[in-house]
């Protein structure tokens, strides 16, 4: 099993707040990615890095935002949640090429009321 | 477009028995494809990858066929248990970006019932 954690698991939360998703991994991996899923859907990417200080917007256009100090560490911020944010948030991480796998997180469930 | 689609959407099957799920894709210039399961609640675990040069490769009671002819794959999975209940999610890599963008079919949703 990959070792690459999210909390929290799950966040239910009331419109306004400001919200972290935490998401953390111990292989030393360069590149990670913030994904989100909404139930039946496809995955969308919304966030990636290739490593620190190095943040990119994904396909799926997000009021989210990211940051990259650490390695390890790819926290995901919104500043002001809306019910249109709740969703299934999914981290992931991969090694610098050549290798193909990504690794991916449990997840975050987020609901805003 | 880039695009993955995948059939059956959902499928029932009982304990035992096999089952085969399929993915169409238009991905281009194709890198590789993969085969996910993730379990509700969770994050996807990767079966299988097969590159272009490969036409199968098995991870247990799972295997993987590719036609990059055709631009198909499918999944079979063998005498069915209880565990293998989960969305099961094809995804294709390009190569045509330093990231290798991933596209993500929407899953088959298998149920195994006793």
């Amino acid at each position: 099993e990959a070792d690459i954690y999210q909390t929290p698991r799950y966040l239910v939360i009331g419109t306004g707040k400001k919200i972290t998703l935490e998401c953390s991994q111990t292989m030393g991996h360069d590149k990670m990615y913030w994904y989100q899923q909404d139930p039946g859907m496809e995955l969308h990417l919304i966030h990636y890095s290739y490593g620190v200080n190095s943040t990119e917007k994904g396909d799926l256009s997000s009021e989210s935002t990211v940051s990259r100090i650490r390695t390890e560490h790819f926290p995901l911020t919104l500043e002001s949640a809306r019910p249109s944010h709740t969703s299934q948030y999914l981290c992931a991480s991969s090694p610098s090429a050549p290798s193909y796998e990504q690794y991916f997180g449990p997840g975050t469930r987020l609901t805003v009321t | 477009k880039n695009q993955v689609e995948q059939s059956p959407q959902s499928l029932i099957i009982l304990e035992g028995k096999n089952c085969t799920l399929q993915c169409n894709y238009t991905v281009s210039p194709f890198s590789n494809l993969r085969w996910y399961k993730q379990d509700t609640g969770r994050g996807p675990v990767s079966l299988t990858i097969m590159t272009f040069s490969e036409n199968t490769k098995s991870n247990g009671r799972y295997t993987a066929t590719l036609d990059a002819d055709t631009k198909q794959s499918s999944l079979h999975i063998t005498a069915s248990q209880l565990s293998d209940s989960a969305s099961y999610i094809c995804v294709v890599s390009d190569r045509g970006s330093t990231l290798g963008r991933l596209y993500f079919g929407r899953g088959t949703q298998l149920t195994v019932w006793p």
